[in-house]
């Protein structure tokens, strides 16, 4: 998976509760995204950072928030857990030449 | 907003067969698409890329041709196998969304034996 990790791979939470997942990549790519994916709908973007400290939001970025303190690590925070936040989560990378973006392994998160 | 789609959700080959993923696309300033693979439980996997200058590329057992007259995007597969089911995404980078796909929802393609 391109030197990409997520973590955790699956969490259950409660509604209400905050939840960060971490994604971390040893590629040293300037671009770090985050996307969620629900049945029926292709990946859908939620935030994506061009750098450290600079972030920005994607379609589908409310109840979301993100970090980038370090270029290998990218996080989101979702600050206080909903239903309607249960799905898969993708991070991804890309770099300055390519286009292609490379995607982690995936976070199942369930909010009950 | 912009869109990217698929005509068809699921395909169904026999192995050994080509098969053909079609998508359309909304944005005629887009410059770029790419396919992408998704094996159950796993991340999307880079297939095939291709810039709008162009209008088919090759690879190993796959070709994707673009035809900007429609707003059409197709992947070919040849010789189908069973390692080949999986779902596949289109997605293209619309003229003002920098680094930024649009994905389309995806199609599943079944191989039987």
């Amino acid at each position: 998976d391109a030197g990409i990790t997520q973590s955790p791979r699956h969490k259950v939470t409660e509604t209400g509760t905050p939840v960060t997942l971490r994604c971390h990549q040893t590629e040293n790519h300037r671009y770090m995204y985050w996307y969620r994916q629900d049945p029926g709908h292709g990946l859908r973007l939620i935030h994506y950072s061009y750098g450290v400290k600079d972030t920005d939001k994607g379609e589908v970025s409310d109840g979301y928030s993100v970090s980038r303190s370090k270029t290998e690590d990218f996080l989101l925070t979702l600050e206080s857990a909903t239903s309607s936040q249960t799905s898969v989560y993708f991070c991804a990378i890309s770099g300055d030449i390519s286009y292609e973006q490379y995607f982690g392994p995936g976070t199942r998160l369930t909010v009950t | 907003g912009e869109s990217v789609g698929l005509h068809l959700p699921t395909l169904s080959v026999q192995e050994g067969d080509n098969s053909i993923i079609n998508c359309a696309y909304s944005n005629s300033a887009s410059d770029y698409f790419i396919w992408y693979k998704q094996e159950s439980g796993k991340g999307p996997q880079f297939i095939i890329d291709i810039r709008s200058n162009m209008d088919k590329r090759q690879g190993q057992r796959v070709t994707v041709l673009l035809n900007k007259t429609v707003k059409h995007l197709s992947l070919q597969i040849a010789a189908t196998q069973p390692g080949d089911s999986a779902v596949y995404f289109c997605a293209e980078i619309p003229d003002n969304y920098g680094q930024n796909f649009v994905f389309g929802p995806g199609t599943r393609l079944s191989v039987l034996p």
